[in-house]
């Protein structure tokens, strides 16, 4: 079974309009984190948002929200006022902890492509 | 520099070559990732060290592939008699600790080495 989904095909937008990106994970582990990743045409990956099972509210860094339902196991992006520069693939991940403190690789989802219009 | 380091950063290579790839983390980091991207993909987990425990090899793909880590920082991931689907970008990864609730415990890339074998 996947861990990660994400099944939005490639996403559109107009510049200074708000988006979601949907991800939806799957674990038994009642301890993890949920990250988005960003990564434009030149492949580096660019940490965006981080979110943990445990925390209370929703993560929200600058323009980059994360819509956090743990009951229905999704943790969707919000980006709002989008920007030409926001054009990228953007990745959903999940690490689960594991108490041992062995295992904790990041798992990652298949990617949503976005493309701001001007 | 302050962030994940990684050489060559562009290395084509005939086919049935070894090739090294080097990943120097950001100081301080004891847990470091290897991933690889084929073209358009999503990321492949290879291997995760974590300070001085048993390293998960649970993603190599075969026994060509191999990684060691000496004294807990630099990593080398090594390609034996590599073929053509072995082009694709590997992505050097590295965090504190194993997990836990502290966005401290965030992972963060280096640019990638590009490999091509011809």
């Amino acid at each position: 079974a996947q861990k990660i989904t994400q099944t939005q095909p490639g996403m559109f937008v107009q510049e200074k309009e708000a988006v979601t990106l949907d991800c939806t994970y799957d674990t038994s582990d009642p301890s993890y984190g949920l990250f988005w990743y960003k990564q434009p045409s030149s492949g580096e990956m660019i940490f965006l948002i981080y979110q943990g099972s445990y925390d209370q509210q929703n993560a929200t860094e600058g323009r980059y929200s994360l819509n956090f339902q743990k009951a229905r196991k999704s943790a969707n992006l919000v980006i709002s006022a989008s920007q030409l520069g926001d054009s990228a693939m953007y990745f959903c991940a999940m690490r689960e902890v594991v108490r041992t403190g062995a295992n904790s690789k990041l798992t990652f989802g298949k990617g949503i492509t976005l493309s701001v219009r001007p | 520099g302050a962030g994940v380091s990684q050489s060559p950063s562009n290395k084509v290579t005939e086919k049935g070559k070894d090739v090294e790839l080097r990943c120097d983390p950001i100081s301080g980091h004891t847990a470091l990732y290897w991933y690889r991207q084929s073209l358009g993909q999503g990321l492949e987990f290879l291997i995760y060290f974590q300070g001085n425990s048993a390293p998960d090899k649970s993603g190599l793909p075969s026994d060509r592939f191999s990684a060691e880590r000496t004294g807990g920082s630099v990593s080398t991931l090594t390609i034996q008699r590599t073929q053509q689907e072995d082009s694709a970008v590997y992505l050097c990864a590295s965090s504190f600790g194993t997990g836990g609730r502290s966005p401290g415990n965030t992972i963060y890339f280096g640019e990638g080495s590009w490999l091509t074998v011809v």
